[in-house]
């Protein structure tokens, strides 16, 4: 399975603020997506990121306030923009490997953000 | 939304196997079930997956039913360490392009000593 880290691994941030979560896998990957878990909730997609292109967003998350980057095959980042104590969550990363682990997905530990 | 149906806990005790039921009754022929844990506060662990066959690893073992409209995830000896919230998932099996993964609210499987 690929190895995969998260910048930072908690953060507290005022309202208004934007952070960026940096996810670093230790292989190239085809696809990475980002997750959002709110408190007490389960995990919901927010977005799909591919190489090379523009990240597929799912319903109810836009890109002026969830941009993402996808430069190369072992990296992405994900900025939380004017935040707002509702965004306060859990956010991670997955991998989609090629080869062996084509057909499955792994995770990284997650950011834990609370906006004041 | 999710296309599973999970009870909302279960407890077993140590030692003892622990058995997870999942109901995927809409499933589709080209749809295969995945199983996932989180620990508190940590990213969702892979566990196991399969389509129609059963399958075991070092972690579990899956059982699915003939008609594919349920499934049962199994560890063997429970220990404290394996209280999480399980989630049983359903979905095509790509080697490039895939969808992410869709998450039901799972079971949380509390062992006690």
């Amino acid at each position: 399975s690929a190895v995969i880290s998260q910048k930072p691994s908690r953060d507290i941030c005022q309202r208004g603020t934007s952070l960026t979560i940096q996810c670093q896998v230790d292989s190239q990957v085809t696809m990475m997506f980002w997750y959002r878990q709110q408190p007490g909730q389960s995990l919901t997609l927010i977005a799909t990121a591919n190489q090379g292109s523009e990240a597929t967003y799912e319903s109810g998350f836009v890109i002026d306030k969830f941009p993402i980057s996808r430069p190369n095959l072992t990296f992405s980042t994900l900025t939380v923009s004017n935040m707002s104590p509702e965004d306060s969550s859990i956010y991670l990363c997955s991998v989609e490997g090629r080869g062996g682990s084509a057909d499955t997905q792994y995770f990284g530990p997650g950011t834990r953000l609370t906006v004041l | 939304d999710a296309k599973t149906t999970q009870p909302t806990s279960m407890d077993c005790a140590e030692g003892r196997a622990a058995n997870l039921p999942c109901n995927h009754s809409t499933i589709s022929g080209n749809e295969y079930v995945y199983w996932y844990r989180q620990i508190h506060s940590q990213g969702p662990q892979y566990i196991i997956h399969g389509l129609k066959n059963n399958e075991t690893n070092e972690m579990a073992s899956l059982i699915i039913t003939e008609d594919r409209k349920s499934s049962t995830l199994i560890l063997p000896h429970a220990t404290l360490r394996d209280t999480a919230v399980y989630y049983c998932i359903v979905r095509v099996r790509s080697g490039g392009g895939a969808d992410g993964l869709t998450f039901g609210k799972g079971t949380h499987l509390i062992i006690q000593p």
